[in-house]
């Protein structure tokens, strides 16, 4: 079945050590997105990848990258975790933006622990 | 600014009972796309269902219905005859028809099915 991977489900890192979340999609979508979900909140968009093209969000703290090596992987890389970033990684992707593209297939998220 | 309103924050029922999630959405596009997302303990977003905004017919998938109503700027969602494996947060969001396609989600509605 056509899906959207996260490994691992569950990454401890402590305070201030990076950490990279690993998203892949057998689905051939053309757009990729992170998501930051906590405790009790709805998800986040933290940036996407239409193909190559990286897009931010204007609020995304610069503590997170992302990569996109080629169509099916896709990275975020969290270059010194706080407290704070404690949170449930979303990788998501969909065929394209806007009209009828537009629906989001959501991987089963990363939950990140910051020691 | 688009935004999205789920007033119910938590709803418990008995099996078997019908419940309705309320959500008001706000944007002013006249070409947008609504969702709703169910997210179970496992923590995966799960689509539910996409309606276009010139689409105001109602739509019924087995125990799940949902009615769009663009004069109230509402899009509820009815499980009829609920079941333990309905508990979950169920996502309302909803995106633009071009650019990014971010979607705005609503803060979520946790529904708890006692059996």
């Amino acid at each position: 079945d056509a899906m959207v991977i996260q490994n691992p489900r569950y990454q401890v890192t402590q305070f201030g050590k990076p950490v990279t979340l690993s998203c892949s999609q057998t689905l051939n979508h053309n757009v990729m997105y992170w998501y930051q979900q906590k405790s009790s909140q709805a998800p986040k968009l933290l940036f996407h990848y239409y193909d190559k093209d990286f897009n931010n969000e204007a609020d995304t703290p610069d503590n997170f990258q992302s990569r996109r090596p080629n169509t099916s992987f896709c990275f975020l890389d969290i270059r010194s975790p706080g407290l704070g970033d404690a949170a449930m990684y979303l990788c998501a992707t969909s065929r394209g933006t806007g009209g009828r593209y537009n629906e989001q297939f959501f991987g089963p998220g990363t939950r990140l622990t910051v020691l | 600014a688009q935004k999205v309103t789920q007033a119910q924050t938590e709803i418990s029922v008995v099996e078997k009972e019908d419940v309705t999630l309320d959500c008001v959405y706000e944007t002013r596009d006249t070409t947008y796309y609504l969702f709703w997302y169910k997210q179970p303990p496992s923590g995966e977003l799960v689509f539910l269902i996409r309606r276009n905004s010139f689409d105001e017919q109602n739509e019924i998938s087995g125990r799940y219905s949902w009615n769009f109503q663009k004069s109230t700027s509402s899009f509820n969602f009815t499980i009829t005859a609920s079941q333990v494996v309905d508990s979950a947060v169920y996502f309302c969001a909803l995106t633009r028809q071009t650019g990014a396609n971010n979607l705005f989600f609503g803060t979520g509605t946790r529904l708890t099915v006692i059996p």
